[in-house]
């Protein structure tokens, strides 16, 4: 059990067009979601903490104008990459949590964006 | 802020050879993780300690936690090379509950 989806897995775009990546948790509700940002040979960081029906949590350094974020339902997140550029070109992790009370995370598979 | 460091960032180890990969974490946390994450893929979660003097094995790795150095250690016992991949660790931050990761330890099991 706790499996969550991405789609799309890669994705390649025109620079100054926007990008959406889905987060699905199939088998669990997940009330809250995160994103995550990874650079190639560096370490994820945490970009955003979404919790359903509210607005999202930006980290510092992060433009919430830039990467939208909705959390519509308790199985379902996604991220848009407005305007992407080719440094936005990164490998994007989300994961979902089952509730408050704990902080283990299931991960999906990731989606790679590539901005020309 | 919750910083964890982990090392060495890189690991050349023979097969069969025993080594230990060190993660530190700058604030109180009593919640680590452990995570293996293959080229071009995400993560795959290895361990999660919750409590201090937790010890997890999972065939050759093994995990422990230390809560009072604020310290985990991720210990290989006679490498295969298949265990060739990034590991993470990654420590909770006991108000918001989010993760922060390692810097990672890409390691490499030669033949």
């Amino acid at each position: 059990g706790a499996v969550v989806s991405q789609h799309p897995s890669w994705v390649i775009c025109k620079s100054g067009t926007s990008v959406k990546i889905e987060c699905r948790s199939l088998d669990f509700q997940a009330t809250t979601m995160f994103w995550y940002r990874q650079f190639p040979k560096q370490s994820l960081m945490l970009m955003a903490t979404s919790n359903e029906g509210s607005k999202a949590t930006y980290e510092q350094g992060v433009e919430k104008d830039k990467f939208l974020i909705n959390h519509a339902s308790l199985t379902l997140s996604t991220l848009t990459v407005t305007s992407a550029h080719p440094e936005d070109s990164s490998f994007y992790i989300c994961s979902g949590r089952r509730g408050p009370s704990t902080d283990t995370q299931y991960f999906g598979p990731g989606t790679r964006l590539t901005v020309l | 802020e919750l910083k964890v460091e982990q090392n060495p960032l890189f690991l050349s180890m023979q097969e069969g050879k025993n080594y230990t990969i060190y993660c530190n974490y700058s604030t109180t946390s009593d919640r680590l993780y452990w995570y293996r994450q293959d080229p071009g893929k995400s993560l795959e979660s290895l361990f999660v300690l919750l409590s201090n003097g937790a010890v997890k094995q999972e065939g050759r790795l093994m995990a422990s936690l230390d809560t009072k150095a604020r310290l985990s250690t991720l210990h290989i016992t006679a490498a295969v090379h298949d265990l060739s991949a990034t590991y993470f660790c990654a420590a909770a931050d006991g108000t918001a509950s989010k993760l922060t990761f390692g810097t990672g330890t890409r390691l490499q099991v030669t033949l």
